[in-house]
């Protein structure tokens, strides 16, 4: 596609509920990153993918968070019984290669209520 | 785990000064990117650096690696500039990058 695409863009759900969101990659793009962003703060690393590996989940808060990417292009973060927490905006990024510049999706907000 | 810091967390400057935003990390690093992001706004990627020194219209970066810091400089700033500047790291060690590491962001405003 044209860039990395998000859906949805916006997700409203109830506390205890599952979630899942999408990211689609640039097409060919090898790194896919997955990071969220509270209101007026900055950036959090969440997940990072190279193809299908992920590479690094060190920044997941806790085991609710999972994320796959099993063809190596779209991904899917999963937060399972969702809290007040975790809401947030949910972006994801993807590069050509971990050496190339990033592409940013425009995210979806996520709101627990 | 890499800690990237920048300063100043805060900056308000007039139109037309010549502005730099610094970022220093504590790890050996891949690659580093200037972000930018206005107020409600998406996220852009302004520079990708492993080496030297970018330019792109009124902006330019700049790294040391050796000494583990890089600058962004704005010159001739407008107040279309005003928006939040992130610095965010990649380590790359053999078995796959190790993610992204964000610095806190610097929050420029520049007036009128």
């Amino acid at each position: 596609g044209a860039g990395v695409s998000q859906s949805p863009r916006y997700k409203v759900t109830k506390r205890g509920q599952d979630v899942a969101l999408r990211c689609d990659p640039i097409s060919g793009h090898v790194s896919l990153y997955w990071y969220r962003q509270a209101l007026g703060q900055g950036p959090e690393f969440l997940t990072y993918f190279n193809y299908e590996a992920q590479q690094d989940k060190s920044g997941l808060p806790n085991d609710r968070f999972s994320a796959e990417r099993p063809e190596g292009s779209i991904s899917t973060l999963t937060i399972q019984r969702t809290e007040q927490r975790d809401s947030a905006m949910y972006r994801c990024a993807s590069s050509s290669n971990y050496n190339s510049p990033l592409h940013f999706g425009n995210g979806t907000r996520l709101t627990v209520t | 785990k890499n800690e990237v810091e920048q300063s100043p967390q805060n900056l308000t400057a007039q139109e037309g000064e010549f502005i730099t935003i610094n970022c220093s990390y504590s790890v050996g690093i891949s690659a580093l990117h200037w972000l930018q992001q206005h107020p409600g706004g998406g996220i852009v990627s302004l520079f990708m650096l492993s080496s030297g020194k970018k330019k792109h219209g009124r902006l330019i970066a700049t790294i040391n690696i050796q000494e583990k810091h890089s600058s962004l400089h704005i010159t001739a700033s407008h107040p279309r500039d005003s928006a939040v500047y992130i610095c965010a790291v990649i380590v790359y060690s053999g078995g796959g990058a190790d993610g992204l590491t964000f610095g806190k962001g610097t929050h420029l405003i520049i007036q009128p």
